[in-house]
């Protein structure tokens, strides 16, 4: 089954742009992966889901500011003009034999 | 609006049983999988298990830390998932959400399955 990285923690300044990052261990790097976003003491979020092409879809809701991309392995969450309310854990999703598989989760703190 | 609302959890004594209902609303719920998830405290998300749609035979599928004592279950014409919990463990402690899943087909042979919708929760203490 597929295993995901992400680094444990971020922090960018107010206003600024953060890309965080979510590789795809071997054999699973042109695998689609879903970003969610869990706020402080709340449910996690749907954000968007990120193909190997790169292309993203997200959810209903999410501001423009939240996009998606991909090179390889790797598949990127960037947040352009940081608010406080983004500061939040960011977890990524994939499928794979059967199963379904989180990344450690990044936390994300705002400067 | 889509929603998914989970309850029925609470405390309970190790090596108990607990059921835990997601009601859900907004959707035709038979079109989809459903999975739930859960996060010990100060932990991160931890994947429980899911439940196919009727289309692929409402199949389930488990994580080895709960195989054989969660069972995973749905009423397409109430609209709600179970979570059928034996044998609690402490390290059972978690709050436990539901969410509805997407299925995505690549061509004829690959597919992907992602939660695009999330309950808020419902919490459950595993402790004599």
């Amino acid at each position: 089954q597929p295993v995901l990285t992400q680094s444990s923690s971020a922090s960018a300044s107010l206003g600024s742009s953060v890309k965080l990052t979510c590789t795809l261990s071997s054999g699973h790097s042109n695998s689609i992966i879903a970003w969610h976003q869990q706020q402080p003491g709340k449910a996690p979020r749907h954000l968007m889901q990120v193909e190997g092409s790169g292309s993203y879809k997200k959810g209903s809701g999410v501001p423009d500011r939240f996009s998606g991309s991909s090179s390889g392995a790797d598949r990127y969450l960037t947040i352009s003009n940081l608010q406080s309310e983004d500061e939040a854990d960011y977890y990524c999703e994939t499928w794979g034999s059967n199963t379904q598989v989180f990344g450690g989760g990044t936390k994300l703190t705002v400067l | 609006e889509v929603q998914l609302v989970e309850s029925g959890g609470g405390l309970v004594q190790p090596g108990r049983s607990l059921r835990l209902s997601c009601s859900t609303s907004g959707f035709t719920f038979g079109d989809y999988a459903m999975t739930w998830v859960r996060q010990a405290p100060g932990k991160g998300l931890e994947w429980v298990g899911f439940i196919r749609s009727k289309t692929y035979g409402s199949r389930t599928d488990c994580a080895a830390s709960v195989q054989g004592r969660f069972t995973i279950s749905r009423d397409d014409s109430r609209s709600i998932v179970y979570l059928q919990m034996n044998s609690l463990k402490t390290e059972d402690t978690a709050v436990y959400y539901c969410t509805r899943d997407q299925l995505l087909w690549f061509g004829e042979f690959t597919y992907y399955y992602y939660m695009d919708v999330w309950g808020k929760g419902t919490t459950v203490t595993v402790s004599s």
